[in-house]
């Protein structure tokens, strides 16, 4: 089991451009979230999709969008980018609904986005 | 709203000293605190739980609720233990879990 994988790993972008980050969770889980993890700073909770859905979402703006597929891989995408967007972006998956005591959530390595 | 405070962002030790990371939390509800810890270079993974009430690595950490604390410690540090360290919270249960909140962080350094 190679756990949450993530790419790319690193990229550059314009400001204004747009970027699609991909993720793909740990085997037999069906639950992932993105988090954003800027420079000196823990990291922040974006969305979580479950069964193709966005559930829950932090505190970010419109700009940030995302998507599940049926194999419960997903996409973080961010348009319009300005200078504050770079980061590392982190994904997470879990297995909803199952007992706390039994339910850990898994991060990916992430993917390092500077915007220039 | 919920909010994870650390409020060491260094802290060095010298090996075989004991070392306590701090970690208060706010949290109307039933929380679920965690400490998740990121070696050099590898991912961020999970340390310990608080329902777990296990040792990993001789770290412990103990909630309480009344001065809504988790700190993490070990009695004797070692070098492998430096690393940057994160406390976390989630509420238990439900759909809600999932979603962190995370604390800035510690790094720790043990010395030789």
């Amino acid at each position: 089991d190679a756990g949450v994988t993530q790419s790319p790993t690193h990229l550059i972008k314009t400001r204004g451009q747009q970027v699609t980050l991909r993720c793909s969770p740990k085997s037999g889980h069906d639950t992932v979230s993105w988090y954003q993890q800027a420079l000196g700073q823990g990291p922040q909770f974006i969305f979580q999709y479950y069964e193709e859905e966005e559930r829950q979402r932090g505190n970010f703006p419109d700009r940030f969008s995302g998507h599940q597929f049926p194999n419960y891989s997903s996409e973080l995408n961010v348009n319009a980018l300005l200078l504050g967007d770079s980061a590392l972006y982190l994904c997470a998956s879990s297995l909803l609904g199952q007992p706390s005591s039994g339910n850990t959530i898994y991060f990916g390595e992430g993917s390092w986005l500077t915007v220039v | 709203a919920q909010r994870v405070t650390q409020p060491e962002k260094l802290l060095s030790v010298f090996k075989g000293a004991p070392v306590e990371l701090k970690c208060n939390y706010s949290y109307s509800g039933s929380p679920e605190l965690f400490w998740y810890v990121q070696y050099s270079r590898q991912r961020l993974q999970l340390l310990l739980r608080h329902i777990s009430r296990e040792s990993i690595k001789g770290f412990t950490a103990d909630l309480n609720k009344g001065e809504t604390s988790f700190h993490l410690k070990k009695p004797f540090a070692q070098e492998e233990d430096s690393a940057m360290y994160y406390c976390a919270l989630s509420r238990q249960g439900g759909t809600s879990y999932g979603k962190l909140t995370f604390g800035q962080g510690t790094i720790l350094t043990v010395h030789p």
